[in-house]
């Protein structure tokens, strides 16, 4: 049981390149999330997928892109990476109704864009 | 719109107790929850609150005041593997997560 899957793990840019950052869970969770974390902050919310075909905008949505291609996977998509963009990148997962309470993370990617 | 603060750091020795206090201010409020993270890792579920009152978890309790928009992770006995950030998470109504800034917690032998 893998939980929740992130590739890569590290990835180096160069500003203006594009990327995808991929997301799998096999928990059969509802809810999908991709955050950010910067040096000695908390994790925030890029976008979030309630459901398969739904996909929100979450505190920081601005330069990045997503798709919820199935119950299953949700990417995160840098189209024009820019230095601000540098970060630790995290996607989670969580059940609907009595599971909802706990998120599972993956184990994160490290995004340097020079 | 949502906030929360708890503190930036706390330090303690081993065995001691810690208190970790967390307040929000939201709309929609679902539930409020407890991550670790070690330095370099993702972070892991530690416990949750939906209704006032404690939840004990083996050496970690929590505290939920819905009244108060007030909570708190308590570190009981604590270990050198304990030192870590903790972060308070608001969950809302939609189903949304939101995370405060952690307390970075500081075990000295």
């Amino acid at each position: 049981n893998a939980g929740v899957t992130q590739t890569p793990k590290f990835q180096v840019l160069k500003t203006g390149q594009s990327m995808t950052l991929q997301c799998a869970q096999d928990m059969n969770h509802n809810s999908m999330y991709w955050y950010r974390q910067d040096p000695g902050m908390g994790l925030r919310l890029i976008y979030y997928s309630a459901s398969e075909g739904t996909t929100d905008k979450g505190e920081v949505p601005n330069g990045y892109n997503v798709s919820r291609l199935n119950k299953r996977e949700f990417s995160l998509r840098l189209e024009s990476a820019a230095p601000s963009q540098t970060s630790v990148y995290f996607c989670a997962s969580s059940d609907s109704g009595q599971g909802r309470e706990k998120l599972f993370f993956g184990s994160g990617t490290q995004l340097s864009v020079l | 719109g949502q906030s929360l603060e708890q503190p930036s750091e706390v330090t303690a020795v081993e065995g001691a107790i810690v208190q970790i206090n967390c307040t929000y201010q939201t709309s929609g409020f679902y539930g409020l929850s407890w991550y670790q993270q070690h330095d370099g890792g993702a972070p892991t579920f530690l416990s949750y609150n939906a209704l006032d009152g404690l939840e004990e978890t083996g050496r970690f309790s929590s505290f939920l005041s819905r009244s108060d928009s007030y909570g708190y992770l308590l570190l009981q006995e604590l270990q050198m593997k304990d030192s870590a950030s903790y972060f308070c998470v608001i969950t809302d109504s939609w189903g949304k997560f939101q995370f405060g800034a952690g307390t970075q917690v500081v075990v000295t032998p």
